[in-house]
């Protein structure tokens, strides 16, 4: 059984289309993120919701919006994407982000390719 | 100046050998320390976390420098299933967010 998975896993597109990853936890936990792996390796937290909340926003562009329908599920919309939307992006979730021990278990990520 | 920094290495080792990798952060409110581990084209997974007192996980150890904000990893007898980036990644007190170091590349040969 998968803990953190991601859908897609590859995603091919277009410059100025609309698209979707769709992310699920099965662990129970409280808290999922969004982070981007760019071309230089750099992962980068996007976005953070504790209980369907959001509490992180890292200077996002407005294209990008996270919506948390249930706890175990945080889904990103990309609008009008852009060339240097291409990147690997890596949906993770932890138990409680305030314990201090506490690290993430991270999804398979999803390969987009803006062209 | 980065929040996490890392030697990108690569650090190209025979198998059995032992390696160290460093790491050092800027942040003296950092809270939680962490080496996580990449294959390549894989999602990161958490390694050990690092203890203040240095901690050790069969081959691996981990040791925190708090007064000089530095972390580090040494990997005895190195098996080519070693061959990964390594990932520093630190959490600030009352923050949710893990910074993530940019990695640094080890390949083991046999």
């Amino acid at each position: 059984d998968t803990a953190v998975s991601q859908t897609p896993k590859y995603l091919v597109t277009q410059m100025g289309n609309d698209k979707s990853i769709k992310c699920e936890q099965n662990l129970g936990h409280d808290t999922m993120y969004w982070y981007k792996q760019d071309s230089k390796k750099f992962l980068k937290i996007m976005f953070s919701y504790n209980n369907k909340e959001l509490i992180i926003n890292e200077t996002v562009p407005n294209r990008f919006s996270p919506k948390s329908p249930d706890k175990a599920h945080l889904n990103l919309h990309i609008n009008s994407l852009e060339l240097g939307d291409s990147a690997v992006y890596f949906c993770a979730s932890s138990q409680d982000w305030s314990r201090v021990e506490s690290g993430y278990t991270f999804g398979s990520g999803t390969r987009l390719t803006v062209v | 100046r980065k929040e996490v920094e890392q030697d990108p290495g690569p650090f190209n080792v025979p198998e059995g050998a032992t390696v160290a990798f460093n790491c050092t952060y800027s942040n003296s409110a950092s809270q939680s320390f962490f080496w996580y581990r990449q294959d390549c084209r894989k999602e990161p997974k958490l390694l050990m976390s690092v203890y203040s007192s240095g901690n050790e996980d069969g081959r691996f150890t981990a040791q925190l420098n708090r007064a000089s904000q530095y972390i580090s990893l040494l990997i005895r007898d190195s098996k080519l299933s070693d061959s990964a980036t390594y990932l520093c990644v630190v959490k600030v007190v009352n923050t949710d967010k893990l910074i993530f170091g940019t990695g640094t590349r080890l390949q083991v040969f046999p």
